[in-house]
């Protein structure tokens, strides 16, 4: 099984801060790779699909990058409404998996 | 507009069975791959099981792999998951998701979960 390793747990920053989270694959993913936001009580939102491509309807502040085991997801500018848990998933093969989470918050 | 409902969630004892469903629409159901991910009270998101377009193919987690069974009506837009032999570690709520159209097992688009508790 291919273990997605997220860092850091959690995150608070300000309005307008640069915000990058990192996920850590322990085999190489092809780049199947995706990010969602989770709030609570909500169902989880693709974000980045394919490691750097950008969901349609997503702000542009949202981005990703890297390839085969190492990747980012970088918000650029942090708003209030990014508050939320994040999360990586790997789809190279099965099962698939996800990385345990990073909680976004404002200060 | 695309949309994904769960229903089928409750409370069952240790050892019973319950049937979850997720009614589709908005888009062409037969030609999507759909999943089911779970999520325990105030944990991170675990992938159950996932079933391609036709139904031909199934794949599930470690964790519930001769307990639980992924199918799909593709005349009733509808996805299922049978759930046998639930623990009280299956309690959750669970999720299906859409497969990205040419995303391999990346998902798009999420239902507003339904609730499993096992519990004595």
């Amino acid at each position: 099984d291919i273990q997605m390793t997220q860092s850091p747990s959690s995150v608070s920053a300000s309005v307008g801060d640069r915000v990058t989270i990192t996920c850590r694959a322990s085999q190489g993913t092809s780049n199947w790779l995706a990010w969602y936001q989770q709030k609570p009580g909500k169902a989880p939102k693709l974000l980045i699909y394919a490691a750097s491509s950008l969901q349609s309807g997503v702000p542009s502040r949202f981005s990703g990058s890297g390839s085969g085991t190492d990747f980012t997801l970088t918000i650029s500018s942090l708003q209030p409404e990014d508050f939320g848990t994040y999360y990586c998933q790997q789809a190279n093969s099965f099962p698939l998996t996800f990385g345990g989470g990073t909680k976004v918050e404002i200060k | 507009e695309v949309q994904l409902v769960e229903s089928g969630g409750g409370l069952v004892q240790p050892g019973g069975s319950l049937r979850l469903s997720c009614a589709a629409s908005g888009f062409t159901f037969s030609n999507y791959a759909m999943s089911w991910v779970r999520q325990a009270p105030g944990k991170g998101l675990e992938w159950v099981s996932a079933i391609t377009t036709s139904g031909g193919s199934t794949y599930y987690a470690d964790s519930v792999k001769g307990r639980f069974t992924i199918a799909r009506d593709n005349s009733k837009n509808t996805l299922y998951l049978q759930m046998n032999s639930l623990r009280v570690e299956d309690t959750a709520v669970y999720y299906c998701a859409k497969v990205r159209h040419g995303s391999w097992y990346l998902f798009d688009c999420w239902g507003q979960g339904t609730l499993v508790t096992v519990s004595s």
